[in-house]
């Protein structure tokens, strides 16, 4: 198993403050220059919503101060100004080699 | 867009069988990995096991309860079975389609999720 280790556990920024959330793998999920390491956002009372896949493509509709970086086995979502609507738990999780999540980070203000 | 719905019994009896449905509306079973993925209140995600529209199947090693998930491509829905549930059972299940047909692909469309308990 590909083990997936997120950190902080949780953290508070300031409104229009940087959220950063690090993601690491206990071995490569990144092959051929692709990077199989996906973030996902979930709310209070629902389900986890697909933020970015290939560890930096953002999913249609998600607002671009969301932005993943990161290969190999250490990656990085980055919430660039953060706005109530993104106090959430983020998870990533890898789809190298079946699919694995991290423990997920909360975020608050 | 393709959505999909949990159901099934919300209580377990501790050592019976956990069974849910995933009803799939908006698009074809067809292709695609169909997933099922539990979270236990206040912790992360799990991933249980996937089906694929041939009926081939895999399951999480490291689960302790014995699995099974089946299809129905007529119906469009696929099914989860959990097997001798312990306390340890006790999550939201949901079920969510993989991106694309390839298996290494993330998940994009989830069920709401529904909370199955195991209690006496």
């Amino acid at each position: 198993d590909i083990v997936m280790t997120q950190s902080p556990d949780s953290l508070a920024v300031s409104l229009g403050e940087r959220a950063t959330i690090n993601c690491k793998s206990s071995r490569s999920v990144s092959s051929n220059n692709r990077s199989y390491l996906s973030w996902y956002q979930q709310k209070p009372g629902q389900s986890p919503k697909l933020l970015i896949n290939w560890a930096s493509t953002r999913e249609s509709g998600v607002p671009d101060r969301f932005n993943g970086s990161g290969s190999g086995t250490d990656f990085t979502l980055t919430i660039s100004s953060l706005q109530a609507e993104d106090v959430a738990v983020y998870f990533c999780q890898q789809y190298y080699s079946l699919w694995t999540f991290g423990q997920g980070t909360k975020v608050e203000i | 867009q393709v959505q999909l719905q949990e159901s099934g019994p919300g209580l377990v009896r501790p050592s019976e069988t956990l069974s849910l449905t995933c009803s799939v509306s908006g698009g074809s079973i067809s292709g695609h990995y169909w997933n099922w993925i539990r979270q236990p209140p206040g912790q992360g995600l799990e991933w249980i096991g996937y089906i694929y529209d041939n009926g081939r199947t895999y399951y999480n090693p490291s689960l302790k309860s014995p699995v099974t998930i089946s299809v129905d491509t007529s119906k469009n829905e696929f099914s989860l079975k959990l097997s001798s549930v312990t306390a340890a059972d006790t999550a939201v299940y949901y079920c969510a389609r993989t991106e694309t047909t390839t298996s290494r692909s993330p998940f994009d469309s989830w069920g709401q999720g529904t909370l199955v308990t195991v209690s006496s």
